[in-house]
């Protein structure tokens, strides 16, 4: 299986301040058709997760765009330029060039 | 409003069984794929299963496989996850999620479930 490290897995930000998030996987993620099947999910406290980028820099849809996605092959991160009150959660890297789809450990982002 | 709604977790004793629901709402549910991920408490996600679109081919993860069955049933736009043989390892909130496709096979799971608790303890 493909294994996904985040780093760090706790970050305490004072708001309007950025934040930054690493994920390495021990494969790279570029498909042959050109695509990196890397994705970024955030978990609200109590609550599902939900889709914030695919293929690396995309924002999905009502992102805002505070938040942006780079990398490529086994390094990515994400960057929040400004973080607000309702960023805090946690962050999750997510894999699904190969079976079975893997995430990583998660990092926990709360304010300072 | 396109959501999932998942039922049937509750407290069950190790080596006992219990079916999963998850009920879709808002979209054409034969059109995708689903798959099921788990959490423990504290803990991070944790893939565990799959099916198709065309509900044809499923997939279990190693931690799963011969003791949970995933399934369809499109007249009801229900998916289903049948857990068999539970053990203490397998207590989690357990999700739904729609596989997105954005470009040829590359996917990610674009709508979650609010989740249900399986907890295995005897």
């Amino acid at each position: 299986d493909i294994v996904m490290t985040q780093t760090p897995l706790s970050l305490s930000v004072t708001p309007g301040q950025p934040a930054s998030i690493s994920c390495k996987s021990t494969q790279s993620l570029l498909h042959s058709d050109g695509r990196t099947y890397f994705y970024w999910y955030l978990q609200k406290p109590g609550q599902s997760p939900q889709l914030l980028m695919y293929e690396v820099s995309n924002r999905f849809s009502g992102v805002p765009d505070r938040f942006s996605g780079s990398g490529s092959g086994t390094d990515f991160t994400l960057q929040i330029s400004r973080l607000e009150a309702e960023d805090v959660g946690v962050y999750y890297c997510m894999q699904t060039i190969e079976f079975p789809p893997t995430f990583g450990q998660g990092t926990k982002v709360e304010i300072k | 409003q396109v959501q999932l709604v998942e039922s049937g977790g509750g407290v069950i004793q190790p080596g006992r069984s219990l079916r999963l629901s998850c009920t879709a709402s808002g979209f054409t549910f034969s059109s995708f794929a689903f798959h099921w991920v788990r959490q423990a408490a504290g803990k991070g996600l944790e893939w565990v299963a799959a099916i198709s679109y065309h509900g044809t081919k499923e997939y279990n993860s190693d931690s799963v496989k011969g003791r949970f069955t995933i399934s369809r049933d499109i007249s009801k736009n229900t998916l289903y996850l049948q857990v068999d043989s539970l053990r203490t390892e397998d207590t989690a909130v357990y999700y739904c999620a729609r596989a997105q496709y954005f470009y040829g096979s590359a996917y990610a799971f674009d709508v979650w479930g609010q989740g249900t608790m399986v907890t295995v303890s005897s």
